[in-house]
């Protein structure tokens, strides 16, 4: 079985600090691992994903992630937080053998202070 | 422009008044599916299709009806909404499998059965 678990639910970081939302995954099966950004009213966009080689991944919007095998884990990261990052990011996690399930974590919204 | 269209974005209905959610995708994707959010929750699957006439539930599935007639629309079926469907929907596909290619989100339709 598949889960996803992401710390903190609610995150606030000041403009142009570092941004760290983590996400940890349970998986019996070599991972695939994605990030995804909700914007207020908006459906959810790929901001960045995982399924093999290079372990870190970088993505849209200056974000990235790291797959860390020996942590399970895939925190996602942005050196300086922009006003419009404010958004809710989730965590997925799926894999090659399981293509039909694709397992969501129960999101992070991102505050960020000007 | 490659997107999935949801309609309606809002609606409000009544306890057991049958209504329909249209999902349609430009982009010949294989693969649909029907998340619902709620808070705390995240995103739970409820049904999704592999291709034309091939459905399967996916975690929450009751109270729910799907058709794929056509590759290109996937309509979610609410026969006798209740209160404790209220929450926000979101249609999604994917060219062959969410597992390695990620989702395609449409902007979402807030249903409120009262």
């Amino acid at each position: 079985a598949q889960s996803v678990t992401q710390l903190g639910s609610h995150v606030s970081v000041s403009e142009g600090a570092l941004v760290l939302l983590r996400c940890n995954y349970s998986s019996s099966v070599p991972p695939y691992l994605f990030w995804y950004v909700q914007y207020p009213n908006q459906g959810l966009q790929l901001l960045l994903k995982y399924t093999t080689g290079a372990t870190l991944v970088k993505g849209i919007n200056g974000f990235e992630a790291e797959f860390k095998k020996s942590e399970t884990s895939f925190h996602l990261t942005k050196p300086s937080a922009h006003m419009s990052d404010a958004a809710e990011y989730f965590c997925a996690v799926s894999n090659s053998n399981t293509g039909n399930q694709f397992y969501f974590g129960t999101g992070t919204s991102l505050t960020v202070i000007p | 422009e490659a997107q999935v269209t949801q309609n309606p974005r809002y609606l409000i209905t009544v306890t057991g008044k049958k209504l329909t959610v249209t999902c349609s995708q430009n982009m010949n994707h294989e693969y649909m599916s029907w998340y619902r959010q709620d808070p705390g929750l995240g995103l739970r699957q409820i049904y999704y299709s592999m291709n034309v006439e091939v459905t399967d539930k996916g975690d929450v599935p009751e109270g729910y009806k799907v058709s794929r007639k056509e590759k290109r629309n996937f309509p979610l079926i609410l026969e006798s909404p209740s209160p404790n469907q209220t929450s926000l929907y979101f249609c999604a596909s994917s060219s062959r499998g969410p597992s390695s290619y990620g989702y395609t989100f449409g902007s979402g339709t807030r249903l409120t059965v009262v």
